[in-house]
C-alpha cells in the first residue's frame, strides 16, 4: 500500500522558514517523480513544485520560485520542501503527490494527509 | 499559463438524479486532463485521467469526456458518497493548474 506522510508544518512568523517533509512507502520511490500541491483554507488546489526521479529537472510555481526549494533523498524514499521568506498567504494544507506514470509528469495518483503551514504574527 | 475554469461552482443535485460539470481550458490540452475528488478533511483522489479513463476504485457511473478545451465529468446517478468537490486538472503545459472547483450537493 502505498503511503505519504507529511512532517514539519507549523506556525511560522512572515519571513521565516520551514522544511516539510514527506516520507514514502510501499513504491520505489526513486521511480516516480513527486509533487507538491498546496491548498489554501476553503480555496481550491494549487501546484507548487514538482522534481524528476533524479531531481536533475526541477518546476516552480511563480508564486513560490525564488523561496521555496523542493528536494529528494532517494536513499531515504523522503521528498522536502524548504520554504523560506514566508508570507501569510502561503498558508495552506501542503500536500506531497506521487506521479501515477513512473518518470513522466502528469496527474497525481497518490497523495498524503497533509500538513499544514500557517504562516501569522 | 493555461486557466482552468470549472462550472458551476455549486450543483445541486438529488440522490439518484444526473450531473454534469464543465471544465473549460484556456487554450487546447488534447487530452491531458484529469479529474480528482476531494471530500471534507481529506486529500484529493484521482477520478479520472487522460480525460476519459476512470481511476481505479470508482464505479462507472463516473464518466469523462471531450478534448482540446471543453471537457466533461458525468455522474450518472448520484449516490450519497458522491457529494463532495471536484477539481480538474491539465498536465498539457506548465505551469500545472486546476480549475477553481465544483461541489456537488445535496439538494
Amino acid at each position: 500500500e502505498v503511503q505519504l506522510l507529511e512532517s514539519g508544518g507549523g506556525l511560522e512568523q512572515p519571513g521565516g522558514s520551514l522544511r516539510l517533509s514527506c516520507a514514502a512507502s510501499g513504491f520505489t520511490f526513486s521511480n516516480y517523480a513527486m509533487t507538491w500541491v498546496r491548498q489554501a483554507p476553503g480555496k481550491g488546489l494549487e501546484w507548487v513544485s514538482t522534481i524528476s526521479v533524479t531531481g536533475n529537472r526541477i518546476y516552480y510555481a511563480d508564486s513560490v520560485k525564488g523561496r521555496f526549494t523542493i528536494s529528494r533523498d532517494n536513499s531515504k524514499d523522503t521528498l522536502y520542501l524548504e520554504m523560506d521568506n514566508l508570507r501569510a498567504d502561503d498558508t495552506a494544507i501542503y500536500y506531497c503527490a506521487q506521479e501515477a506514470v513512473p518518470g513522466l509528469f502528469e496527474y497525481f495518483q497518490h497523495w498524503g494527509q497533509g500538513s499544514l503551514v500557517t504562516v501569522s504574527s | 499559463e493555461i486557466v482552468m475554469t470549472q462550472s458551476p461552482a455549486t450543483l445541486s443535485v438529488s440522490p439518484g438524479e444526473g450531473a454534469t460539470l464543465s471544465c473549460r481550458a484556456s487554450q487546447s490540452i488534447t487530452t491531458n486532463l484529469a479529474w480528482y475528488q476531494q471530500k471534507p478533511g481529506q486529500p484529493p483522489r484521482l477520478l479520472i485521467y487522460g480525460a476519459s479513463a476512470r481511476a481505479a476504485g470508482f464505479p462507472a457511473r463516473f464518466s469523462g469526456t471531450g478534448s482540446g478545451t471543453e471537457f466533461t465529468l458525468t455522474i450518472s446517478s448520484l449516490q450519497s458518497e458522491d457529494f463532495a468537490l471536484y477539481y480538474c486538472q491539465q498536465y498539457s503545459n506548465w505551469p500545472l493548474t486546476f480549475g477553481g472547483g465544483t461541489k456537488v450537493e445535496i439538494k
